[in-house]
Protein backbone atom coordinates (compact mmCIF):
# COMPACT_ATOMS: atom_id res chain seq x y z
CA UNK A 1 0.00 0.00 0.00
CA UNK A 2 1.76 3.04 -1.62
CA UNK A 3 2.42 6.26 1.56
CA UNK A 4 1.29 9.28 0.78
CA UNK A 5 2.58 10.83 -2.91
CA UNK A 6 3.46 14.41 -3.01
CA UNK A 7 5.06 15.71 -6.35
CA UNK A 8 6.99 17.80 -7.30
CA UNK A 9 9.54 17.00 -4.95
CA UNK A 10 12.06 20.17 -5.47
CA UNK A 11 10.16 23.07 -7.59
CA UNK A 12 11.54 26.47 -8.54
CA UNK A 13 10.08 28.97 -9.35
CA UNK A 14 10.65 32.88 -10.03
CA UNK A 15 8.64 35.41 -8.54
CA UNK A 16 5.66 36.13 -10.01
CA UNK A 17 4.55 32.79 -11.16
CA UNK A 18 2.39 30.06 -10.79
CA UNK A 19 3.25 26.97 -8.37
CA UNK A 20 1.28 23.96 -8.73
CA UNK A 21 1.90 21.25 -5.78
CA UNK A 22 0.13 17.64 -6.09
CA UNK A 23 -1.05 15.39 -2.98
CA UNK A 24 -2.49 11.64 -3.66
CA UNK A 25 -3.53 10.36 -0.64
CA UNK A 26 -3.00 6.98 0.82
CA UNK A 27 -5.53 4.49 -0.86
CA UNK A 28 -8.77 4.91 0.72
CA UNK A 29 -8.08 7.85 2.51
CA UNK A 30 -10.52 10.72 1.60
CA UNK A 31 -9.58 13.38 4.30
CA UNK A 32 -6.41 15.63 3.11
CA UNK A 33 -4.19 18.24 4.83
CA UNK A 34 -1.79 20.53 3.70
CA UNK A 35 1.08 21.86 6.10
CA UNK A 36 3.72 24.59 5.48
CA UNK A 37 7.04 24.58 6.84
CA UNK A 38 9.36 27.03 6.69
CA UNK A 39 13.26 26.93 6.96
CA UNK A 40 14.17 26.40 10.86
CA UNK A 41 10.31 26.77 11.97
CA UNK A 42 7.40 24.12 13.30
CA UNK A 43 4.65 22.93 10.85
CA UNK A 44 1.79 25.54 10.38
CA UNK A 45 -1.59 24.07 9.31
CA UNK A 46 -3.15 25.87 5.84
CA UNK A 47 -6.24 23.56 5.08
CA UNK A 48 -8.15 20.14 5.54
CA UNK A 49 -10.32 19.03 2.81
CA UNK A 50 -12.56 16.00 1.71
CA UNK A 51 -13.37 14.95 -1.42
CA UNK A 52 -15.36 18.22 -2.79
CA UNK A 53 -14.98 20.04 0.13
CA UNK A 54 -13.08 22.26 1.58
CA UNK A 55 -13.94 21.51 5.20
CA UNK A 56 -11.19 24.02 7.02
CA UNK A 57 -9.19 26.62 5.60
CA UNK A 58 -8.39 28.29 8.58
CA UNK A 59 -4.49 28.37 8.12
CA UNK A 60 -4.61 29.72 4.12
CA UNK A 61 -3.14 33.06 3.63
CA UNK A 62 -6.06 34.90 2.22
CA UNK A 63 -4.42 35.73 -1.01
CA UNK A 64 -2.51 33.91 -3.54
CA UNK A 65 -3.38 30.65 -2.09
CA UNK A 66 -6.08 27.78 -3.55
CA UNK A 67 -6.89 24.18 -2.68
CA UNK A 68 -8.68 21.68 -4.18
CA UNK A 69 -9.12 17.89 -3.49
CA UNK A 70 -11.27 16.86 -7.03
CA UNK A 71 -13.57 13.85 -6.69
CA UNK A 72 -11.10 12.25 -9.17
CA UNK A 73 -7.44 12.92 -9.32
CA UNK A 74 -5.02 14.69 -6.55
CA UNK A 75 -5.20 17.22 -4.37
CA UNK A 76 -3.95 20.31 -5.55
CA UNK A 77 -2.44 23.50 -3.59
CA UNK A 78 -1.97 26.42 -6.21
CA UNK A 79 0.38 29.31 -5.18
CA UNK A 80 -0.17 31.90 -7.86
CA UNK A 81 2.42 35.13 -8.17
CA UNK A 82 4.61 33.64 -5.95
CA UNK A 83 6.89 35.55 -3.56
CA UNK A 84 10.24 34.81 -1.93
CA UNK A 85 8.64 34.32 1.45
CA UNK A 86 6.38 31.53 0.10
CA UNK A 87 10.08 29.16 -0.27
CA UNK A 88 9.48 26.52 2.10
CA UNK A 89 8.50 22.82 2.52
CA UNK A 90 4.85 21.80 1.89
CA UNK A 91 3.64 19.12 3.39
CA UNK A 92 0.67 16.93 2.61
CA UNK A 93 -1.02 14.48 4.99
CA UNK A 94 -4.18 12.39 4.44
CA UNK A 95 -6.40 10.07 6.90
CA UNK A 96 -9.17 7.77 6.50
CA UNK A 97 -12.77 8.09 6.14
CA UNK A 98 -14.37 8.75 10.05
CA UNK A 99 -15.60 5.65 11.48
CA UNK A 100 -13.36 3.39 9.92
CA UNK A 101 -10.46 3.07 11.80
CA UNK A 102 -9.69 7.17 12.10
CA UNK A 103 -10.99 7.82 15.36
CA UNK A 104 -9.08 4.42 17.14
CA UNK A 105 -5.82 6.68 16.24
CA UNK A 106 -6.65 9.73 14.86
CA UNK A 107 -3.15 9.33 13.03
CA UNK A 108 -2.49 11.74 10.32
CA UNK A 109 -0.05 9.70 7.44
CA UNK A 110 2.61 12.53 5.82
CA UNK A 111 3.97 12.82 2.83
CA UNK A 112 7.62 13.49 1.98
CA UNK A 113 6.57 17.01 1.36
CA UNK A 114 7.60 19.79 -1.67
CA UNK A 115 10.32 21.92 -1.54
CA UNK A 116 9.19 25.07 -3.05
CA UNK A 117 12.31 27.91 -4.01
CA UNK A 118 11.30 31.14 -5.16
CA UNK A 119 13.73 33.15 -6.88
CA UNK B 1 -6.56 21.58 20.82
CA UNK B 2 -5.08 22.36 24.42
CA UNK B 3 -1.32 23.14 24.74
CA UNK B 4 1.75 21.19 25.07
CA UNK B 5 4.91 22.47 26.83
CA UNK B 6 7.77 20.37 25.70
CA UNK B 7 11.92 21.15 26.35
CA UNK B 8 13.61 22.87 23.19
CA UNK B 9 16.33 20.15 22.62
CA UNK B 10 17.90 17.26 24.51
CA UNK B 11 20.70 15.11 24.06
CA UNK B 12 21.07 11.40 24.89
CA UNK B 13 23.99 8.42 23.88
CA UNK B 14 23.53 5.50 21.65
CA UNK B 15 21.99 2.60 22.68
CA UNK B 16 20.71 4.43 25.97
CA UNK B 17 16.85 5.03 26.69
CA UNK B 18 15.77 8.50 25.78
CA UNK B 19 12.72 10.06 28.25
CA UNK B 20 11.05 13.01 26.59
CA UNK B 21 8.93 14.91 28.55
CA UNK B 22 5.70 16.71 27.77
CA UNK B 23 3.35 18.90 29.95
CA UNK B 24 -0.65 19.15 29.14
CA UNK B 25 -1.95 21.31 32.39
CA UNK B 26 -5.21 21.90 30.66
CA UNK B 27 -5.60 18.49 28.97
CA UNK B 28 -9.25 17.62 28.95
CA UNK B 29 -11.02 14.46 29.72
CA UNK B 30 -11.28 13.84 25.99
CA UNK B 31 -7.64 14.64 24.83
CA UNK B 32 -5.90 11.74 22.91
CA UNK B 33 -1.93 12.49 23.27
CA UNK B 34 -0.43 12.14 20.68
CA UNK B 35 3.54 11.83 19.38
CA UNK B 36 4.84 12.27 16.13
CA UNK B 37 8.57 12.90 14.87
CA UNK B 38 10.21 14.84 12.01
CA UNK B 39 13.68 13.12 10.87
CA UNK B 40 15.70 15.65 8.97
CA UNK B 41 14.21 16.23 5.22
CA UNK B 42 11.30 14.18 5.67
CA UNK B 43 7.69 14.16 6.67
CA UNK B 44 6.39 14.03 9.95
CA UNK B 45 5.57 9.93 11.29
CA UNK B 46 3.65 8.60 13.91
CA UNK B 47 5.04 7.31 17.00
CA UNK B 48 2.40 6.84 19.53
CA UNK B 49 -0.84 8.13 21.20
CA UNK B 50 -2.67 7.14 24.72
CA UNK B 51 -5.77 8.72 26.25
CA UNK B 52 -5.02 7.47 30.16
CA UNK B 53 -3.25 4.60 30.47
CA UNK B 54 0.35 3.46 29.56
CA UNK B 55 0.94 2.76 25.65
CA UNK B 56 3.94 0.77 24.38
CA UNK B 57 4.15 -0.22 20.32
CA UNK B 58 7.13 -1.13 18.52
CA UNK B 59 8.42 2.31 18.50
CA UNK B 60 8.19 3.21 21.86
CA UNK B 61 6.99 3.61 25.24
CA UNK B 62 3.99 6.26 26.47
CA UNK B 63 4.07 7.16 29.93
CA UNK B 64 1.08 8.98 31.34
CA UNK B 65 1.16 10.37 34.69
CA UNK B 66 -2.19 9.64 36.59
CA UNK B 67 -3.53 13.18 36.92
CA UNK B 68 -3.16 13.37 32.66
CA UNK B 69 -0.87 16.43 32.95
CA UNK B 70 2.04 15.27 31.91
CA UNK B 71 3.39 12.60 29.59
CA UNK B 72 6.78 11.43 28.72
CA UNK B 73 8.05 9.43 25.65
CA UNK B 74 10.16 6.48 26.14
CA UNK B 75 12.98 5.48 23.12
CA UNK B 76 14.55 2.28 25.45
CA UNK B 77 17.55 2.01 22.88
CA UNK B 78 18.19 4.93 20.78
CA UNK B 79 20.09 5.02 17.64
CA UNK B 80 21.43 7.15 14.99
CA UNK B 81 18.18 7.09 13.37
CA UNK B 82 16.28 8.52 16.33
CA UNK B 83 17.87 11.71 15.61
CA UNK B 84 14.39 13.74 14.82
CA UNK B 85 12.34 16.85 16.19
CA UNK B 86 9.45 14.76 18.85
CA UNK B 87 5.88 16.68 18.88
CA UNK B 88 3.91 15.97 21.67
CA UNK B 89 -0.18 16.86 20.44
CA UNK B 90 -3.14 16.72 21.87
CA UNK B 91 -6.21 15.95 20.33
CA UNK B 92 -9.70 15.86 20.74
CA UNK B 93 -11.54 12.01 20.43
CA UNK B 94 -13.97 13.62 18.64
CA UNK B 95 -12.23 15.85 16.37
CA UNK B 96 -11.39 15.25 12.70
CA UNK B 97 -9.64 19.17 12.39
CA UNK B 98 -5.91 19.04 11.98
CA UNK B 99 -3.18 18.10 14.29
CA UNK B 100 -1.57 21.26 15.95
CA UNK B 101 2.28 21.19 15.42
CA UNK B 102 4.49 23.08 18.50
CA UNK B 103 8.00 23.60 18.62
CA UNK B 104 8.99 20.32 19.84
CA UNK B 105 11.77 19.08 21.18
CA UNK B 106 15.19 18.01 18.84
CA UNK B 107 16.64 15.37 20.03
CA UNK B 108 20.14 14.62 19.29
CA UNK B 109 21.86 11.12 19.54
CA UNK B 110 25.44 10.82 19.97
CA UNK B 111 27.51 7.57 18.97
Amino acid sequence: NAGVMQNPRHLVRRRGQEARLRCSPMKGHSHVYWYRQLPEEGLKFMVYLQKENIIDESGMPKERFSAEFPKEGPSILRIQQVVRGDSAAYFCASSPIPGQGYMDTGELFFGEGSRLTVL
Amino acid sequence: DAKTTQPNSMESNEEEPVHLPCNHSTISGTDYIHWYRQLPSQGPEYVIHGLTSNVNNRMASLAIAEDRKSSTLILHRATLRDAAVYYCILRDGGSQGNLIFGKGTKLSVKP
